[in-house]
């Protein structure tokens, strides 16, 4: 069984660019979470998504950010016009079934961002 | 508004020895404590984890003591190995953990050999 991957595991990009982060989640898994990790930090909590819907978008900056989760296809996380500040690490979770007794979140290897 | 209050920031400890992480919150709608253990360059996996409907889980070396009155857990690790040397992050969530975790800002553990 596939874990989450996350695709690229390293982006580099300059001031002003965009950020595309991609995640697939365990088979079977409907339920995506995104956290960004700075350096030295704990995870903060981004957004949640079901396949095609935005369950949860408290934790995204008002500006720049946005996530979807196609019926078909990856999670994608997408960064406008990046800044210096975005740098970061940027984790997918997936988990089977929310509202159940005890759900799980499953983590992938995380997306590395560095901005120029 | 930091929700989830970790400590100690560092540990370090002997091999064979108890290693203790200690997480208090502050929202009385979380009902998930998870903890997750993070090597450098990777993802977070999972641990262990508990609701606080008990006061205590344990998984092989690893247990977690809730306390649901002071709002506090924390994660023990018996027999501590060089191989536990890592990261610990507590987590916190309401929805049955259904909701996005809140995290605490992580211990690093060393065991010395």
């Amino acid at each position: 069984n596939a874990g989450v991957m996350q695709n690229p595991r390293h982006l580099v990009r300059r001031r002003g660019q965009e950020a595309r982060l991609r995640c697939s989640p365990m088979k079977g898994h409907s339920h995506v979470y995104w956290y960004r990790q700075l350096p030295e930090e704990g995870l903060k909590f981004m957004v949640y998504l079901q396949k095609e819907n935005i369950i949860d978008e408290s934790g995204m900056p008002k500006e720049r950010f946005s996530a979807e989760f196609p019926k078909e296809g990856p999670s994608i996380l997408r960064i406008q016009q990046v800044v210096r500040g975005d740098s970061a690490a940027y984790f997918c979770a997936s988990s089977l079934l929310a509202g159940a007794s005890y759900n799980e979140q499953f983590f992938g290897p995380g997306t590395r961002l560095t901005v120029l | 508004q930091q929700q989830v209050k970790q400590s100690p920031q560092s540990l370090i400890v002997q091999k064979g020895g108890i290693s203790i992480i200690n997480c208090a919150y502050e929202n009385t709608a979380f009902d998930y404590f998870p903890w997750y253990q993070q090597f450098p360059g990777k993802g977070p996996a999972l641990l262990i984890a508990i609701r606080p409907d008990v006061s205590e889980k344990k998984e092989g070396r690893f247990t977690i003591s809730f306390n649901k009155s002071a709002k506090q857990f924390s994660l023990h690790i018996m027999d501590s190995q060089p191989g536990d040397s890592a990261t610990y992050f507590c987590a916190a969530s309401s929805g049955g953990g259904a909701d996005g975790l809140t995290f605490g800002k992580g211990t690093h553990l060393i065991i010395q050999p």
